[in-house]
């Protein structure tokens, strides 16, 4: 069964260096997401993007966040600058077009900035 | 803005018993999805069940089914025979519908689920 492949599956960084977390979402989806979750609490919205550009973002998505889709598997988000609050677990989600509505998630990237 | 709420933050049931947890939501939209993700402790988001807001059907999956109360913007899971690696965190997520604003999740705080042999 098709699944959401995330890497890696745990970053340890320091402050004020660049991540880059990586998604291979399910191949004919076309909507992908990356939402977070800081430990003991909920999950919650980063940003969606869709035919190549961004479709909404939640205000935690600020200027340290981007994301791509650099070729036609892949699609990253990359934090410029982590900061130590930026410590969670960040998931990937795809979607197919049509009718099901659902969102399928990788086993997730745990990030922690020391 | 749409919210939800998941008002158990624990909950426990023994073993091939049944369990009911509950959610609640605010919405204005008149079509909207609701979900219920189950987290295991390996923290995979797995998709246990959906509800289109516009059937008056509730969802069945095997061994969970909804109740989905649209008057009242409820949405309870219910879990019969329940079994160990049914222990997880259990979290019911929104989502706007066609002409949504907005096609993200969003998401309860959650309830945790253990199950006792």
């Amino acid at each position: 069964e098709p699944e959401v492949t995330q890497t890696p599956s745990h970053q340890v960084t320091q402050m004020g260096q660049e991540v880059i977390l990586r998604c291979v979402p399910i191949s004919n989806h076309l909507y992908f997401y990356w939402y977070r979750q800081i430990l003991g609490q909920k999950v919650e919205f980063l940003v969606s993007f869709y035919n190549n550009e961004i479709s909404e973002k939640s205000e935690i998505f600020d200027d340290q966040f981007s994301v791509e889709r650099p070729d036609g598997s892949n699609f990253t988000l990359k934090i410029r600058s982590t900061k130590l609050e930026d410590s969670a677990m960040y998931f990937c989600a795809s979607e197919a077009a049509g009718q099901s509505y659902e969102q399928y998630f990788g086993p997730g990237t745990r990030l922690t900035v020391t | 803005a749409q919210t939800v709420t998941q008002s158990q933050p624990e909950m426990s049931v023994q073993e091939a018993e049944t369990v009911t947890l509950s959610c609640t939501y605010d919405t204005s939209e008149s079509d909207y999805y609701l979900f219920w993700y189950k987290q295991p402790p390996s923290r995979q988001m797995i998709l246990v069940i959906r509800q289109e807001a516009y059937k008056q059907q509730n969802a069945t999956e095997n061994r969970f089914s909804v109740n989905f109360q649209k008057a009242a913007k409820s949405f309870s899971l219910k879990i019969s025979d329940s079994q160990l690696g049914d222990a997880a965190m259990y979290f019911c997520a929104y989502r706007s519908g066609d002409g949504g604003a907005t096609n993200k999740l969003i998401f309860g705080t959650g309830t945790l689920l253990a199950v006792q042999p």
